[in-house]
């Protein structure tokens, strides 16, 4: 059974580009969560989504970040005109139900990307 | 707010020795949820322990306890016999009853040496 799977692995864009990350949870998992690290500190929530739905985007700017997890085909985070500021590594979790349903669950999460904006 | 707090940014021990990994956390909730995440260079973020605050028992995962004190708000994570595939960094992070969002410490760099 693949784990969350993570592409691509690195991204640069040049300021101004679109940044595009893909995230495929774990085979049976509905629910995905994106966070960000900046260097130096740990991982900070931005996005819960599950098929078709946006939970909660509370941790998310409000411009140029957008997040989809259609019905079929992965997860996107999408960051339009990318900034240095904007430089980190993403991850993505899933888990397979609800988080209020299981609030031990730990989260299964991918390899991250790590986007560069030059 | 809820905030987590690892004030070690690296430590460094010999293989086989016992190194213990402090976590530090403020919350006003009764009931939440502590883990610890490893983070080796492959960048995979990996479960290594999770433990609930309702049990009074510390959670061990084979050579991995945690030391759990509730009134402290302390969550140390105890590495025994440390091999050199230990090397990684190592994170602490919460979740609280009420939320799903995990809060999440610095990290804490360790090295394993030969």
């Amino acid at each position: 059974n693949a784990g969350v799977m993570q592409n691509p692995r690195h991204l640069v864009r040049r300021r101004g580009q679109e940044a595009r990350l893909r995230c495929s949870p774990m085979k049976g998992h509905s629910h995905v969560y994106w966070y960000r690290q900046l260097p130096e500190e740990g991982l900070k929530f931005m996005v819960y989504l599950q098929k078709e739905n946006i939970i909660d985007e509370s941790g998310m700017p409000k411009e140029r970040f957008s997040a989809e997890f259609p019905k079929e085909g992965p997860s996107i985070l999408r960051i339009q005109q990318v900034v240095r500021g904007d430089s980190a590594a993403y991850f993505c979790a899933s888990s397979p139900v609800s988080p209020f349903s299981d609030r031990g669950y730990g989260y299964t999460f991918g390899s991250g990307t790590r986007l560069t904006v030059v | 707010a809820q905030t987590v707090t690892q004030s070690q940014p690296e430590m460094s021990v010999q293989e086989a020795e016992t190194v213990t990994l402090s976590c530090t956390y403020d919350t006003s909730e009764n009931n939440y949820y502590l883990f610890w995440y490893k983070q080796p260079p492959s960048r995979q973020m990996i479960l290594v322990i999770r433990q609930e605050a309702y049990k009074q028992q510390n959670a061990t995962e084979n050579r991995f306890s945690v030391n759990f004190q509730k009134a402290a708000k302390s969550f140390s994570l105890k590495i025994s016999d440390s091999q050199l595939g230990d090397t990684a960094m190592y994170f602490c992070a919460f979740r609280g009853d009420s939320n799903y969002q995990l809060i999440w410490g610095a990290g804490t760099k360790l090295i394993i040496k030969p």
